[in-house]
């Protein structure tokens, strides 16, 4: 079966440690995404890549880095830069060209930093 | 400043038909799609308007109307299993980002 993968579905950290969260993705999709939510609130785009080698920022880039190295795999790393980094973590994917541009996501990654 | 609004929450009765409205303000626009999200789990796609009208999919329709910038996600024969909140999202670039509202909270009451 097709489908986005993020593991794992809870993860705990100390303040100050780097973590990265990994989203793979068998749908043969060009572009990934990654968003972040907090409670009670919509979806804000961190990073986004359209094509492999190649990533741009999104809204709330600040304390996050990516990487794109493979087609399948967008992993994100949450720096100790991030002020406030406990959130809910989902990565999508999508096809290019496609007019409603229409994302699937993975499970999500829950991240509590202590 | 680029913004999508929605009710925060909205009730109705097993059976019932609901209206979830969305507002948009975009410095570009291209479109508006609807997404399900159940609670602690992955948003799922429901529905894309380019253009003004009403989408019909089943027991959802949304409707789009740009020069109001408006749109809606009407869903009906309301089912428990539609408890969810519900993202209106909208295209905003050629990069076909999108930007999503803070999304309304639908709890189906038997």
């Amino acid at each position: 079966d097709g489908g986005i993968t993020q593991s794992p579905k809870y993860l705990f950290r100390k303040e100050g440690q780097n973590v990265t969260l990994s989203c793979e993705q068998n749908l043969n999709h060009d572009a990934m995404y990654w968003y972040r939510q907090d409670p009670g609130q919509g979806l804000r785009l961190i990073y986004y890549s359209q094509i492999v080698n190649d990533f741009q920022k999104g809204d709330i880039a600040e304390g996050y880095s990516v990487s794109r190295e493979k087609k399948e795999s967008f992993p994100l790393t949450v720096t100790s830069a991030q002020k406030n980094p406990t959130a809910f973590y989902l990565c999508a994917s999508s096809r290019t060209g496609v007019e409603s541009n229409e994302q699937f996501f993975g499970p999500g990654t829950r991240l509590t930093v202590l | 400043g680029q913004s999508l609004e929605q009710p925060s929450e909205v009730t109705a009765v097993e059976g019932a038909i609901v209206q979830i409205n969305c507002t948009y303000q975009t410095s570009g626009f291209y479109g508006l799609s609807w997404y399900q999200q159940h609670d602690g789990g992955a948003p799922t796609f429901l529905s894309y308007n380019a253009l003004d009208g009403l989408e019909e999919t089943g027991r959802f329709s949304s409707f789009l109307s740009r020069s109001d910038s408006y749109g809606y996600l009407l869903l009906q024969e309301l089912q428990m299993k539609d408890s969810a909140s519900y993202f209106c999202a909208a295209i905003r670039d050629s990069s076909y980002k999108l930007i999503f509202g803070s999304g309304t909270r639908l709890l189906v009451r038997p």
